[in-house]
């Protein structure tokens, strides 16, 4: 059974750094094919992709907050850990984490989800 | 990046109503195409990948269609779970944008 679940602070108060802990399941990070992302959704908003990790270690970032994600994996924890430097009330969302198989579906999709932190950014 | 375009942004359909929703992408994409169902307090759901796959789960009344740059999500006959958001996403480069959403309400 796949499970992945978030953890993070509540609130962080503008231009702190926000880390997050993706912390999973059911498969490994070491397999081939697998990936794990971060995605968010702002109130009121869409859900937006922010990064991925895959299992021979390549990152990709979203264009628009490359300069500020970090995202990294611990394979004997299940864990990747996602940081976002110089956080803005803008940054308030739900942060989730979801699972790629390639080999399942051929193509990156997000087949399992977290059920999502919420984090806000205020002073 | 690739951007992807949704529309309608809401529609107001009743239970049993036929719902279709459109996506675009800025360029050619093949069938990397994926949708998602996002309800308040629920883990974001997978639905339909490459275009027209119905993932393992997902009842039959949602279908998918279309390849290159217009897509088509189809829900026939919609039930009352059904209701929420709707996303599109592209996973034909590794930089996987999605939709802006389609907020299905209660008519």
């Amino acid at each position: 059974q796949v499970t992945l679940r978030e953890s993070g602070p509540a609130l962080v108060k503008p231009t702190q750094t926000l880390t997050l802990t993706c912390t999973f399941s059911g498969f490994s990070l070491t397999t081939g094919g697998m990936s794990v992302s971060w995605i968010r959704q702002s109130p009121g908003k869409a859900v937006e992709w922010l990064a991925r990790i895959d299992w021979d270690d390549d990152k990709y970032y979203s264009s628009s907050l490359k300069s500020r994600l970090t995202i990294s994996k611990d394979v004997s924890n299940n864990q990747v850990v996602l940081t976002l430097t110089n956080s803005d009330p803008e940054d308030t969302a739900t942060y989730f984490c979801a699972r790629i198989n390639v080999l399942l579906t051929g193509t990156p999709v997000f087949d399992y989800w977290g059920q999502g932190t919420l984090v806000t950014v205020s002073s | 990046d690739i951007q992807m375009t949704q529309f309608p942004s809401s529609v107001s359909v009743s239970v049993g109503d036929r719902v279709t929703i459109t996506c675009r992408s800025s360029q050619g994409i093949n069938t990397y195409l994926n949708w998602y169902q996002v309800s308040p307090g629920k883990a974001p759901r997978l639905l339909i990948f490459g275009a027209f796959s119905l993932q393992s789960g997902v009842p039959s009344r949602f279908s998918g269609s279309g390849s290159g740059t217009e897509f088509t999500l189809t829900i026939n006959g919609l039930q009352p779970e059904d209701f929420g958001s709707y996303y599109c996403q592209q996973s034909y480069d590794n930089f996987l944008t999605f939709g802006q959403g389609t907020r299905v309400e209660v008519k």
